[in-house]
């Protein structure tokens, strides 16, 4: 299918865990996004990538490690889960004109 | 601070009605500024984008607006419907992206 996929969808994990979230994009895009919702705040960028090997730091960066091999796939890594990870979590592409098109999103509960 | 603030946090409104929300923003400097729409469940999905020199843009029965000398943008949602029951969220470009915390717009019957 075409567009921008996340998963797994749901996911709960225990405190210490390393857990790793799938961000996959079929449009080529060089820039992709993570980021993460929680209640109250807007949405807060984890990391970023603006092409395969090439990634920073956003505005949350801390607990978190990415990867980008291939220019499809994005995933994010929680190295030792914590509960103040419990969050919605959005993988995005940007396409033309600087749109982003965003994931269905991955809800993590850690315990 | 968060440099983009929404307002009402909340709304509820009938079938029908029309409504407006609110986006004030501080960041600078500025290059566009984008209205999603985010269902529950679902990741958001642009409306509208605005650049400096648009004061006013349309999407069906969605109509933002933007006034970049004060700083504000509002939209404008005309006879809602039940399906626009969602979120909505201001987005404002500069150097990087800054969300706002989203307007939770409820139509009921």
């Amino acid at each position: 299918d075409a567009g921008i996929t996340q998963s797994p969808r749901y996911k709960i994990t225990e405190t210490g865990r390393q857990v790793t979230l799938m961000c996959h994009q079929t449009w080529s895009h060089s820039y992709m996004f993570w980021y993460r919702q929680d209640l109250g705040h807007g949405l807060r960028l984890i990391y970023y990538s603006a092409a395969a090997d090439i990634t920073d730091k956003g505005e949350v960066p801390d607990g978190y490690v990415v990867s980008r091999s291939k220019t499809e796939n994005f995933p994010l890594t929680l190295e030792s889960a914590t509960r103040s990870q419990t969050s919605v979590y959005f993988c995005a592409s940007r396409g033309l004109a600087d749109e982003q098109y965003f994931g269905p999103g991955t809800r993590l509960t850690v315990t | 601070k968060n440099q983009v603030e929404q307002s009402p946090q909340s709304l509820i409104i009938l079938e029908g009605k029309n409504c407006t929300l609110q986006c004030n923003y501080t960041v600078s400097p500025f290059s566009n500024l984008r209205w999603y729409k985010q269902d529950t469940g679902r990741g958001p999905v642009s409306l509208t984008i605005m650049t400096f020199s648009e004061n006013t843009k349309s999407n069906g029965r969605y109509t933002a607006t933007l006034d970049a000398d004060t700083k504000q943008s509002s939209l404008h949602i005309t006879a809602s419907q039940l399906s626009d029951s969602a979120s909505y969220i201001c987005v404002v470009s500069g150097r990087d992206m800054r969300f706002g915390a989203g307007t939770r717009l409820t139509v009921k019957p």
